[in-house]
């Protein structure tokens, strides 16, 4: 049974770094083919996929977000961690994590239950 | 980046409606075109993958079809629990993006 639980603050001020952890089981990120990241949904917007780090260690991010984004892995702690600097309010969102079964399809077979993190002063 | 756009963005239908929901890339994305189900306030569930594959456990009335970069989702029978808001995804290249959502509506 796959399970990923995101966890960190609900509050950061502006030009504060974010950091969040996925914490997961039932699987190896080790894995073929196997990969974890991070998708974001503003209140009452659409889903914006961040940023994904894979089985070989390969990270893709998205372009626009790519200079403030960083994805590693501990594979003994069985954790993704995603960090994100100089936040704005923008930036407000619940975050998710999402696992991906297969690199070369590109689905999302199972996401946490996301975790809200609001920029403000 | 490819563009991925929904239509229309919101839709009324009654249960037992059969509805289409379409999403087109700004480029041809093969089959790699992914269907998701949200309820507010949850997390997205995967429904279809590589255009028309059904994700295991998900209802038989939920079917995917296209290529290239015209692709639909088709609800046959809505049932009540289907009123929430539907999201596609291409994985054709990273950054792999979503439509702007589908909320289908009583």
């Amino acid at each position: 049974q796959i399970t990923l639980k995101e966890s960190g603050p609900t509050l950061v001020k502006p030009t504060e770094t974010l950091t969040l952890t996925c914490s997961f089981s039932g699987f190896s990120l080790s894995t073929s083919g196997v990969g974890v990241g991070w998708i974001r949904q503003p209140p009452g917007k659409a889903l914006e996929w961040l940023g994904f780090i894979f089985w070989d260690d390969d990270k893709r991010y998205s372009p626009s977000l790519k200079s403030r984004l960083t994805i590693t892995k501990d594979i003994s702690k069985d954790q993704v961690v995603l960090r994100m600097t100089d936040m704005d309010p923008v930036d407000t969102a619940t975050y998710y994590c999402a696992h991906s079964s297969d690199f070369w399809s590109g689905l999302l077979d199972y996401w946490g239950q996301g975790t809200l993190v609001t920029v403000s002063s | 980046d490819i563009q991925m756009t929904q239509s229309p963005s919101s839709l009324s239908a009654s249960v037992g409606d059969r509805v289409t929901i379409t999403c087109r890339a700004s480029q041809s994305i093969s089959n790699y075109l992914m269907w998701y189900q949200q309820t507010a306030g949850k997390a997205p569930k995967l429904l279809i993958y590589d255009t028309s594959s059904l994700q295991r456990g998900v209802p038989s009335r939920f079917s995917g079809s296209g290529s290239g970069t015209d692709f639909t989702l088709t609800i046959s029978g809505l049932q009540p629990e289907d009123f929430v808001t539907y999201y596609c995804q291409q994985s054709h290249r990273t950054p792999w993006t979503f439509g702007q959502g589908t909320k289908v509506e009583i």
